[in-house]
């Protein structure tokens, strides 16, 4: 059965710092989904990587996917703390979903 | 187009009562996907619709668990005889099959919270 494993499970930073969360999965995907959960809220997605290699940014967060290696990082620049959240990553097969990074940004 | 919408928000009820909820998916969506989440957890997946047909369910669920769309617009889960371990947020989601990024992310609905007494 598919497994996807993120780590770290929390994260505290500071304001200004970069950091990385990874995402391992157990089963071939070509599709790999980031998603954004802030307290009390539901799920936003933030990216969708769609094949190997792929790379997407939007402001201070970058996502990308390695299919060979069945491996996604989320890549955070110069964190502020409106990014303080829990970050979850997907994989194609109905969206099975890691346990989720929960980020805390600090000043 | 408002989104999904999820009713009730909150449902409190007492062990062994029946419940269901509603979800009603972004209009042009064939996909449809119930999910539950506990405190710091990820979504646990329930079960998926394509149009009205569902197409799979986890195998962690019981029995007492059943979900429908008939016309495949809106869907329903129930929990039958509810347990204190069904608390959790029942999250539902949509999509369309289609081939752009965009039609392939998942657009949730605020969920409805569930506290079984």
């Amino acid at each position: 059965e598919l497994k996807v494993e993120q780590n770290p499970l929390f994260l505290s930073m500071q304001e200004g710092k970069n950091y990385t969360i990874y995402c391992n999965y157990s089963t071939t995907s070509d599709r790999l989904y980031w998603y954004r959960q802030d307290p009390g809220k539901s799920l936003e997605s933030l990216f969708v990587l769609l094949s190997n290699g792929a790379v997407k940014q939007e402001g201070r967060l970058m996502a990308s996917l390695d299919t060979k290696a069945r491996l996604s990082t989320l890549h955070i620049t110069a964190a502020v703390h409106d990014l303080s959240a829990t970050y979850f990553c997907a994989v194609e097969r109905h969206m099975r979903f890691g346990a989720g990074t929960r980020l805390t940004v600090k000043p | 187009d408002t989104g999904v919408s999820q009713n009730p928000r909150h449902k409190i009820t007492k062990r062994g009562q029946n419940v269901t909820f509603r979800c009603d998916p972004i209009s042009e969506h064939n996909r449809l996907y119930w999910y539950r989440q506990t405190l710091g957890q990820g979504p646990e997946f329930l079960t998926y619709f394509q149009n009205e047909a569902q197409l799979e369910k986890s195998r962690l669920l019981s029995d007492r668990f059943s979900a429908e769309r008939p016309k495949g617009s809106f869907s329903t889960l129930e929990i039958q005889r509810t347990e204190q371990g069904d608390s959790a947020m029942y999250l539902c989601a949509s999509s369309s099959l289609g081939r752009t990024a965009t039609n392939e992310k998942l657009f949730f609905g605020s969920g409805t919270q569930l506290s079984v007494l």
